[in-house]
């Protein structure tokens, strides 16, 4: 078990959908982090909140919306995605925030399985 | 720009060998090196992380080699077991955290 809950596991949605996916850690961590990963791929960076402000926005398109309405969650709200949006999205907190990575590892939920149809 | 280059992309081993997975980067900056273990399904795992000031970290059956100078790192598995088959990813962070490209290894029984 890892210490950064995902839920759901899995999500299945049509492009014309609302649906969100949502994130908790309560390991007093600093700052969190929305990944996506494709298959045989390293995740990549989607969005960081640092000290529960948006810090990176890594030109992700508007159909993504991320929240932390917490220090110990996190959310990401979709909205008409596109099949290519499936993926394996990650999330990821880490004990300092943004601008203090040095030496503080990445902690990561086993994620949400989004398949868009 | 990837800025931390990880080889080789596949690796298949017998039970028993020692699997070497490789890594480089550029930027002098970075001061942290982990290695995370991925398995299908599941997010990646802290496996086992280096800083530069430190040649050699050993942990179990996993070491980090650590060559400054070079700018290379490398993940060792000692008697490596069907049990490791997973997906390895080598990283660095500075101020931003950067991983490599993956490596899928195959610990053939």
């Amino acid at each position: 078990d890892t210490e950064v809950t995902q839920t759901p596991k899995h999500l299945v949605m049509g492009m014309t959908n609302k649906k969100s996916l949502k994130c908790e850690q309560h390991m007093g961590h600093r700052a969190m982090y929305w990944y996506k990963q494709k298959a045989k791929k390293p995740p990549e960076l989607m969005f960081v909140y640092s000290y529960e402000k948006l810090s990176i926005n890594e030109s992700v398109p508007s159909r993504f919306s991320p929240e932390c309405p917490n220090s110990s969650l996190l959310n990401l709200h979709l909205h008409a995605l596109q099949p290519e949006d499936s993926a394996l999205y990650l999330c990821a907190s880490s004990r300092r925030g943004w601008a203090d990575q040095y030496n503080s590892p990445l902690h990561f939920g086993n994620g949400t399985r989004l398949t868009v149809t | 720009q990837q800025q931390v280059k990880q080889s080789p992309q596949s690796l298949i081993v017998q039970k028993g060998g020692i699997s070497i997975i490789n890594c480089a980067y550029e930027n002098t900056a970075f001061d942290y090196f982990p290695w995370y273990q991925q398995f299908p399904g599941k997010g990646p795992a802290l496996l086992i992380a280096i800083r530069p000031d430190v040649s050699e970290k050993k942990e179990g059956r996993f070491t980090i080699s650590f060559n400054k100078s070079a700018k290379q790192f490398s993940l060792h598995i000692m008697d490596s077991q069907p049990g490791d088959s997973a997906t390895y990813f080598c990283a660095a962070t500075g101020n931003q955290f950067y991983f490599g490209t993956g490596t899928s290894l195959t610990v053939i029984p």
